[in-house]
């Protein structure tokens, strides 16, 4: 157990729709990434948050948001959703985030299946 | 763009042997690697790191080798076992104005019995 949560584990939704995911980061780390994953992409990184600011971002897509919230744990919003956009969504978290390289410790992941 | 890769997609050992996963990655300027074990259903597990001032790093059963000149990073797994068998990622973590972790694709190993 590496002590990020995520929630909800199984997210079924239909296209059009919009969905939140949450994550928890570990006890005293200040930073939360996501990632997606899928079959023909392997492990993309989205965005980092950094002590409830936008630290990096990656291939995230306009339809998507993310938010990190004074208690630390953080929102990932799906919207307009597509077919295309089922996968594993993970979230992970590290102690810093000001520039430093460390080590990023995952969620178990949040199923998306968009029908 | 710049990214890790793997050589090999699927690698089959036998229980009580010992495991090499390869690695190449592309950035220079990388100066962090992580080895990642994915087991079905289960996100990304941190198994070993290792920061380019170093060229071997042991943990318990594992080693990290990381050759700069080739750009080349290897994860050896001594005595493998039926647990062992899931995905391995190797991912390298630039220092730039941003930070990220680019992973490689994975090799999946599988360990027979």
């Amino acid at each position: 157990d590496s002590g990020v949560t995520q929630t909800p584990k199984h997210l079924i939704t239909a296209t059009g729709q919009r969905v939140t995911l949450r994550c928890s980061p570990r006890s005293g780390d200040l930073s939360v990434y996501w990632y997606q994953q899928s079959l023909d992409q392997g492990l993309q990184f989205l965005i980092q948050y950094y002590n409830g600011e936008e630290r990096a971002k990656g291939n995230i897509l306009e339809r998507f948001s993310a938010q990190q919230f004074p208690d630390l744990h953080s929102e990932l919003n799906l919207s307009s959703l597509e077919l295309g956009d089922s996968a594993l969504y993970f979230c992970a978290s590290s102690a810093g985030g000001g520039g430093k390289l460390e080590t990023q410790y995952f969620g178990p992941g949040t199923r998306l299946l968009v029908l | 763009g710049e990214s890790v890769g793997l050589h090999l997609p699927t690698l089959s050992v036998q229980e009580g042997d010992n495991s090499i996963i390869n690695c190449a990655y592309s950035n220079s300027a990388s100066d962090y690697f992580i080895w990642y074990k994915q087991e079905s259903g289960k996100g990304p597990q941190f198994i070993i790191d290792i920061r380019s001032n170093m060229d071997k790093r042991q943990g318990q059963r594992v080693t990290v080798l990381l050759n700069k000149t080739v750009k080349h990073l290897s994860l050896q797994i001594a005595a493998t076992q039926p647990g062992d068998s899931a995905v391995y990622f190797c991912a390298e973590n630039m220092m730039d104005s941003s930070y990220k972790l680019i992973f490689g694709s994975g090799t999946r190993l599988l360990v027979r019995p």
